[in-house]
Parts: structure tokens; sequence; C-alpha cells
């Protein structure tokens, strides 16, 4: 099975830092992307990546930036959290073009705490 | 405009009961559905999917899932519930072109 690999389960940061999540998948997916989940609201798709060093804007992609450097690994980045950021984000991959036929996998996910 | 919904935010069954999750869309035309399960502070898990063929779809768990284009419904049923399938269930749809919509979700709460 594919397996995706958030670093942090939990994660507390203060106002103003600088903070990388970071994702790896086991698989040779081409596409990998990043949620975030908040009560009420849903899924949200911040950023994703079709391949290695391209990247392309979701619906909320403000505050925020991501790297992919080698296929496996993805990366996001809050440049200067803010407690409005507090929030669960979820790492996904998948395998073809879009969601295709195939689904995606997702990483269990890191909950962040801005403070 | 594409949507999911899910009208149920959450649903009480009985250990040993059925169980049926509905789930609407609305899209031009027949998209690529899927189920997906979340328990609590986890990532969420492939359940099933559609995308052509026969519209009763089995998957993992014991769960399955009836595309109906003429109500452009996709439920998620199991004939007999177990308490750990207490989670949380989202239907997704894909349009295409990177973009998936997921429906709000739906808690399933399983009493003794």
């Amino acid at each position: 099975d594919v397996k995706v690999t958030q670093s942090s389960r939990y994660l507390v940061k203060r106002t103003g830092e600088k903070v990388f999540l970071e994702c790896v998948q086991d698989m040779d997916h081409e596409n990998m992307f990043w949620y975030r989940q908040d009560p009420g609201l849903g899924l949200r798709l911040i950023y994703f990546s079709y391949d290695v060093k391209m990247k392309e804007k979701g619906d909320i992609p403000e505050g925020y930036s991501v790297s992919r450097e080698k296929k496996e690994r993805f990366s996001l980045i809050l440049e200067s959290a803010s407690t409005n950021q507090t929030s669960m984000y979820l790492c996904a991959s998948s395998l073809g073009s879009g969601q295709g036929a195939y689904g995606y996998t997702f990483g269990s996910g890191t909950r962040l705490t801005v403070v | 405009a594409q949507s999911v919904t899910q009208p149920d935010i959450h649903i009480t069954v009985s250990e040993g009961a059925s169980l049926e999750l509905r789930c609407n869309y609305s899209y031009g035309a027949t998209p690529y559905l899927f189920w997906y399960v979340q328990s609590p502070g986890q990532g969420l898990q492939l359940l099933l999917k559609y995308f052509s063929g026969d519209t009763l779809v089995q998957g993992i768990k014991g769960f399955e899932a009836e595309f109906k284009r003429s109500q452009s419904s996709f439920n998620l049923r199991k004939p007999s519930v177990h308490w750990s399938d207490a989670a949380e269930y989202f239907c997704a749809v894909d349009t295409g072109g990177f973009k998936t919509i997921f429906g709000a979700g739906t808690r399933l709460f399983v009493k003794a």
C-alpha cells in the first residue's frame, strides 16, 4: 500500500514563526496535495503539485507556500504563522492525472496550533 | 456550480443495524465519485470509488455504494454496522483537472 507520512502529528508554534510541514509518499505518485480541515468548513485545497518543481494554487493559498524538490516530498510553508492558521493539515497523493480513477491516499494529518 | 451535499450532519445507528449515508452531487456529466472515512484524529481513507460500469460498487470494510444517475446520488451502505465503524464519512466528486469537491461529512455514531 502507498504510504503518506506527515512528519508531525501535533505542532504548536508562535505567531509570526515560519512553519514547515513535511509530507513524504513512498510510491511513485505524480500528484501531491495539501488540504486544511476545519469544523464546519470541510476540506479546503491549499496547494497541489503535479510534478517535481511544479505547483498550483488551490482555493485558499494566501499565507502559504509549497516546495517540491523531489517527487516523494511535498512541503507546506507558513511564511508567518497566524492564529487563523490553527487547523488540521492533511497531505494527500494520487497517481495519474487529477484524482482520476485512483483516489487519494491521505497522511494522518498534522494538527497545528498557533498561539 | 459543482457541489456535493451530504444532508445528514450526524447519524446514530445501533450495532448490527443497517446503514445508509446519503450523498448528492451537482455536475453536468458523470463525475468520478468517492467515499472516504476518517477516524478521530486521523487522515481520510478511501473506502470505494466509481468511475464507470456497474453502478453498484464494493469497497473495503464491507461497504458498498450505488450510483444513481437519475437522482445524482451516490449513497453509501452497509448491511450490519460494527462499533468500529463510528467515524466521519466524506463523499467526494472529481470533475477533472485536479479539483476535488468534498462534502461536509456525516458523523456516524454507533450505539451498543
